[in-house]
């Protein structure tokens, strides 16, 4: 099966800039998990959706938001940049299917740099 | 608040030394507890999952264990392919927390 793919792989963005990153999780997987690697921070949890609602959320300020499309796949919008939202954000998809109980497999990333 | 914290950030090792990483953990009703091997700039790969004390699993030259308060990811006879860095993750009544990591350095 298909693993878990995102897009793009790098952007470069300035201050005060929107942001729009796409993943599509395991074929046939309903949920998708974001996550935030900054440096020196370590993987922070952003935004869970499965069946097209958000589900959870991490302790992320309001202009970091998304949504799930009927097909499964999902954006990470992020408004109004900051330096400090330069970071590899991954995108998890559950391995047996939606329940969020189990382990997650990750896309490649996608590279933010904000100057 | 559940709780990951991973010792050492960074270890260097000759090829074939044996080592074991550690991660100490705090959560509300375990779930399961995750080992991630991630090589720099891409995402991570799955390596093992826990569930309960006492569970072991082994894959190739890595063998994961698990006690109340911490899990073990030990290393025997690393190879420079080894390098990477280890993250150690736990699901408890929140999605997934994870550790800072221990990066890993094989030197042959």
């Amino acid at each position: 099966e298909a693993g878990v793919t995102q897009s793009p792989t790098h952007l470069i963005k300035t201050r005060g800039q929107q942001v729009t990153l796409r993943c599509s999780p395991i074929s046939g997987h309903t949920s998708v998990y974001w996550y935030q690697q900054a440096l020196g921070l370590g993987l922070q949890f952003l935004l869970w959706y499965d069946e097209g609602e958000e589900r959870n959320r991490g302790n992320f300020p309001p202009r970091f938001s998304g949504r799930q499309f009927p097909n499964y796949s999902s954006e990470l919008n992020v408004n109004a940049l900051e330096l400090e939202d330069s970071a590899l954000y991954l995108c998890a998809s559950p391995g047996s299917g939606g329940s969020g109980y189990n382990e997650q497999f990750f896309g490649p990333g996608t590279r933010l740099t904000v100057l | 608040e559940d709780q990951v914290t991973q010792s050492p950030e960074a270890l260097r090792l000759q090829e074939g030394e044996s080592s074991s990483l550690n991660c100490s953990y705090t959560v509300s009703g375990l779930r399961g507890l995750f080992w991630y091997r991630q090589d720099p700039g891409k995402g991570p790969e799955f390596l093992f999952t826990l569930y309960s004390a006492g569970e072991e699993k082994e894959k190739e030259r890595l063998k994961a264990t698990l006690t109340k308060k911490e899990s073990f990811l030990h290393i025997t006879a690393p190879k420079p392919e080894d390098s990477a860095t280890y993250l150690c993750a736990v699901e408890g009544n929140t999605p997934l927390v994870f550790g800072k990591g221990t990066r890993l350095s094989v030197i042959a």
